[in-house]
């Protein structure tokens, strides 16, 4: 299993530009989500998936987009970028509910820089 | 809301020493989970210990163990015969029972182990 992953790890982009950060995991995981981490803090909660085709928000949805329409796979988009979403990116996967048994695994991260 | 707080935010040991990491948190729950991330200089996220709150048990993981102290909220991790390779930050996490695995972090402890 290649677990989780990201594409890119690494974009700079302009202000205004959209983008999709990709997020892909081979474990049949249904519950997929998305963080973000800012410089010296803790990463928080973008959105979140607990099955195709079904999708919520988290603590800072403002600014990004995510559809699930595969198991697999779980993109975040940027509509239009502001450097106030220069951060890491972390996505994250688990078979249930993660808790006494069931682990959340974290993908490699993706850095955003937006100019 | 929840609330995750570690007001340590760096801290150093000798290498075979123990150090405790402080994590408080705040929530009107009474079933949710525990967690310590270690983040590398790597950025993977990589999970040392969970604690269930309707456990009264402290957790352990082989030099890692928990202090749970449910009515104070707070859950502090103690590092025992510290290695080189502990040098990371490290994130409190606090989840929700059934809560779709919404992680809410502490802005992390810089550890550093020093030879």
């Amino acid at each position: 299993n290649a677990g989780v992953t990201q594409t890119p790890k690494f974009q700079v982009l302009k202000t205004g530009q959209s983008m999709t950060l990709q997020c892909a995991q081979d474990m049949n995981h249904e519950y997929m989500s998305w963080y973000r981490q800012d410089p010296g803090m803790g990463l928080r909660l973008i959105h979140y998936s607990v099955g195709a085709g079904i999708t919520d928000q988290g603590e800072v949805p403002n600014g990004y987009n995510v559809s699930r329409s595969t198991t697999e796979d779980f993109p975040l988009r940027l509509l239009s970028a502001a450097p106030s979403q220069t951060s890491v990116y972390f996505c994250a996967s688990s078979y249930g509910l993660a808790g006494a048994t069931e682990t959340q695994y974290f993908g490699p991260g993706t850095r955003l820089l937006v100019l | 809301a929840q609330t995750v707080t570690q007001s340590q935010p760096e801290m150093s040991v000798q290498e075979a020493e123990t150090v405790t990491l402080s994590c408080t948190y705040d929530t009107s729950e009474n079933n949710y989970y525990l967690f310590w991330y270690k983040q590398p200089p790597s950025r993977q996220m990589i999970l040392v210990i969970r604690q269930e709150a309707y456990k009264q048990q402290n957790a352990t993981e082989n030099r890692f163990s928990v202090n749970f102290q449910k009515a104070a909220k707070s859950f502090s991790l103690k590092i025992s015969d510290s290695q080189l390779g502990d040098t990371a930050m490290y994130f409190c996490a606090f989840m929700k029972h059934n809560a779709g695995n919404m992680l809410t972090f502490g802005g992390g402890t810089r550890l550093m182990v020093k030879p």
